[in-house]
């Protein structure tokens, strides 16, 4: 079945600086990755998602890439703020195939330092 | 609109007993997930349903756990015999049909095992 590895597991930048989050997924049929943040207590909550037929997406601070070939995908954080602190999961899933259900990477405790 | 909905939001158990956690989506959606997220872990993919499909229980841990879906909508996580590695957050997750494949999810539920 398919697994997703992510790293790091912590992360901490100075408040201004770039924040990189990288995954890996192993089986080749998945096609939707999506980015959830969960801020501590609180429902993860989607930030930013990525199909199989693009290479990146953008949404202001937020970006997300992805390297088919390798099956490889990374989210980057421009001009990170405090409260862009918070766990990050990548997921990988094969929608297109008729399988939704979302495989999580284990996280990355991101700390945004003032 | 209401977002998804769980109950109870904590539910401590001794050891043995039989507990029900219950999910509501969000109205209309007709996919709905369970996931199961440790402390300091990942989130854990456990069952789905999708309309009239027979649901997907490939990542249900052992045969204490089951799952139903009522007309379609409520959705009730029964954990019989409850164990201390059972403790954890359960979530709930819901998606329209058509549109997206964004996950919405519920607040969870804290379940503590003595």
């Amino acid at each position: 079945g398919e697994n997703v590895e992510q790293h790091p597991s912590t992360l901490s930048v100075q408040e201004g600086d770039s924040a990189v989050i990288k995954c890996t997924y192993s089986d080749s049929a998945s096609n939707y990755f999506p980015w959830y943040k969960q801020e501590l207590g609180k429902r993860p909550q989607l930030i930013i998602d990525i199909r199989s037929n693009v290479g990146e997406k953008k949404d202001q601070r937020i970006a997300v890439t992805l390297n088919k070939t390798a099956k490889h995908f990374s989210l980057h954080i421009t001009e990170t703020q405090p409260e862009d602190s918070a766990v990050y999961f990548c997921a990988a899933s094969d929608p297109m195939g008729g399988t939704y259900k979302y495989i999580f990477g284990t996280g990355t405790r991101l700390k945004v330092l003032a | 609109g209401a977002g998804v909905s769980q109950s109870p939001s904590n539910k401590v158990t001794e050891k043995g007993k039989d507990v029900e956690l219950r999910c509501d989506p969000i109205s209309g959606h007709t996919a709905l997930y369970w996931y199961r997220q440790s402390l300091g872990q990942g989130l854990e993919f456990l069952i789905y349903f999708q309309g009239n499909s027979a649901p997907d229980k490939s990542g249900l841990p052992s045969d204490r756990f089951s799952a139903e879906r009522t007309g379609g909508s409520v959705s009730t996580l029964t954990i019989q015999r409850t164990q201390q590695e059972d403790s954890a957050v359960y979530l709930c997750a819901s998606s329209p049909e058509w549109g997206g494949y964004e996950q919405y999810f519920g607040p969870g539920t804290r379940l503590t095992v003595t």
